[in-house]
């Protein structure tokens, strides 16, 4: 079982760079999720993938961040001209999905995530 | 209001003790519903689902109170180990499967 894998692990950066983070997700998974974390919070969702289909986006996502899933399988997250604020850990996670009940009781396989830190 | 709620904590009891936890969700349309464990720097991990009828899992169980729109985790025999932030997950309904989290509650047992 080779997991949910990121890369990087951790990204200092300085203000106004873009960055871009690699999910490769569990291969027989055809769902994928992106979340950011801070301290003392949950996971917050920033947009998930039905195999290349991007789904849906959080409408707290400004227009620097993009996602893409080209083949169906990892997935690239950018974030452009980036801000102090967007210093969190960014979680992937991946999950079997399709029509029907069983959809909605898959777990989420996370990752161990990419620290994040905009100087 | 948030869409799941969780008190914080942090939770700080001895060994042995029993602990519970609630989480409150807004949407009653929800479908499904997990505890996740995260330890400190660490990705969350899946504790365990949570079943209308309630599950348990040796010194876990889970309960799901549709009526009142609360989820609860009890942990039995708390161990040092059991040390952690408990996450309540609840999926977004309507469609869109987008697994909301809470804020996460902090677990701290001590000798």
């Amino acid at each position: 079982d080779t997991g949910v894998s990121q890369d990087p692990r951790h990204k200092i950066t300085k203000r106004g760079q873009n960055v871009t983070f690699r999910c490769d997700p569990i291969s027989e998974h055809n769902r994928l999720y992106w979340y950011r974390q801070t301290l003392g919070q949950g996971p917050e969702f920033l947009t998930y993938f039905q195999n290349e289909a991007q789904l849906e986006k959080s409408r707290l996502l400004s227009d620097r961040f993009s996602a893409e899933r080209p083949k169906g399988s990892f997935s690239t997250l950018e974030i452009q001209r980036t801000e102090q604020g967007d210093s969190a850990m960014y979680l992937c996670a991946s999950s079997r999905g399709g029509p029907g009940t069983f959809s909605y009781n898959s777990p989420l396989h996370f990752g161990n995530g990419t620290r994040l830190t905009v100087t | 209001r948030k869409e799941v709620e969780q008190d914080p904590g942090p939770f700080n009891v001895p060994e042995g003790a029993t602990v519970a936890f609630n989480c409150t969700y807004s949407n009653s349309a929800s479908q499904s519903f997990f505890w996740y464990r995260q330890d400190c720097r660490k990705e969350p991990k899946l504790l365990m689902s949570v079943y209308s009828s309630g599950n348990e899992d040796g010194r876990f169980t889970a309960q799901l109170n549709r009526a009142s729109q609360y989820i609860s985790l009890l942990i039995r025999d708390s161990k040092l180990s059991d040390s952690a932030t408990y996450l309540c997950v609840v999926n977004k309904s309507g469609g869109s499967y987008i697994p909301t989290f809470g804020r996460g509650t902090s677990l701290i047992v001590h000798p």
